[in-house]
């Protein structure tokens, strides 16, 4: 069975930093591709970065390009989210989410969401 | 510009049947999608990977109440014998060389 599980969200001020944690079991893990997603409070899903199997492909969204890094850990099967320079707007609910099959190289839809961690940006 | 675009809300009786749009940008009618459901208070859940001639790729344990189809730009979800469970949130997304996009999500009320 696949599972994702995040950690690591909290509440962090502004110009503060976070980093997100997805342990991924129940598949091959370097196999697929690897992304975050948010939602804040009340609105839709927005895509904030992805990762190939490899780690060959990294890609950003604009509002967090600069500020966020992802990486993984194919000997932990375990993903990542470095959060720099939090802002208000990044308050969230942060997924983990895997790419589907044969998205090793590439990108692709997501086929399996983890159950989320909230971020929290406040003074 | 990769956009999709979705109605924000939809009703339909408990028992009927509803379709759900997604409209694809100018130029990029040939794309793929996938379907995502939110119920209340959950995290999203895959539905189906949905190709431009209609043929689809449902994830693990999607009833056979939930179909796909599509037409030029539009990709369809259709949800027949609608349960009070089917009462979520209705996400479409696609995907290009380094960007992914979500459409802004269909409400679904069954009364």
């Amino acid at each position: 069975e696949v599972q994702l599980v995040e950690s690591g969200g909290g509440l962090v001020k502004p110009g503060g930093s976070l980093r997100l944690s997805c342990a991924a079991s129940g598949f091959t893990f370097s196999s697929c591709s690897m992304n975050w997603v948010r939602q804040a409070p009340g609105k839709g899903l927005e895509w904030v970065s992805s990762i190939s199997g490899s780690t060959s492909y990294m890609f950003y969204a604009d509002s967090v390009k600069g500020r966020f890094t992802i990486s993984r850990d194919n000997a932990k099967n375990s993903l990542y989210l470095q959060m720099n320079s939090l802002r208000d707007e990044d308050t969230a609910v942060y997924y983990c989410t895997r790419g589907g099959p044969g998205s090793a190289g590439t990108t692709s839809y997501f086929d399996y969401w983890g159950q989320g961690t909230l971020v929290t940006v406040s003074s | 510009q990769l956009v999709l675009t979705q109605s924000p809300s939809a009703s339909a009786s408990l028992g009927a049947s509803v379709k759900l749009t997604c409209t694809l940008s100018s130029g990029h009618s040939n794309y793929a999608i996938a379907w995502h459901q939110q119920q209340p208070e959950k995290g999203p859940r895959y539905l189906m990977k949905l190709n431009s001639d209609g043929s689809h790729i449902k994830g693990d344990g999607i009833p056979d109440r939930f179909s796909g189809s599509s037409s030029g730009a539009e990709r369809y979800l259709t949800i027949s014998s609608l349960q009070s469970e089917d009462e979520a949130d209705y996400y479409c997304q696609t995907w290009g060389t380094g960007i992914q996009v979500f459409g802004g999500g269909t409400k679904l009320t069954v009364l």
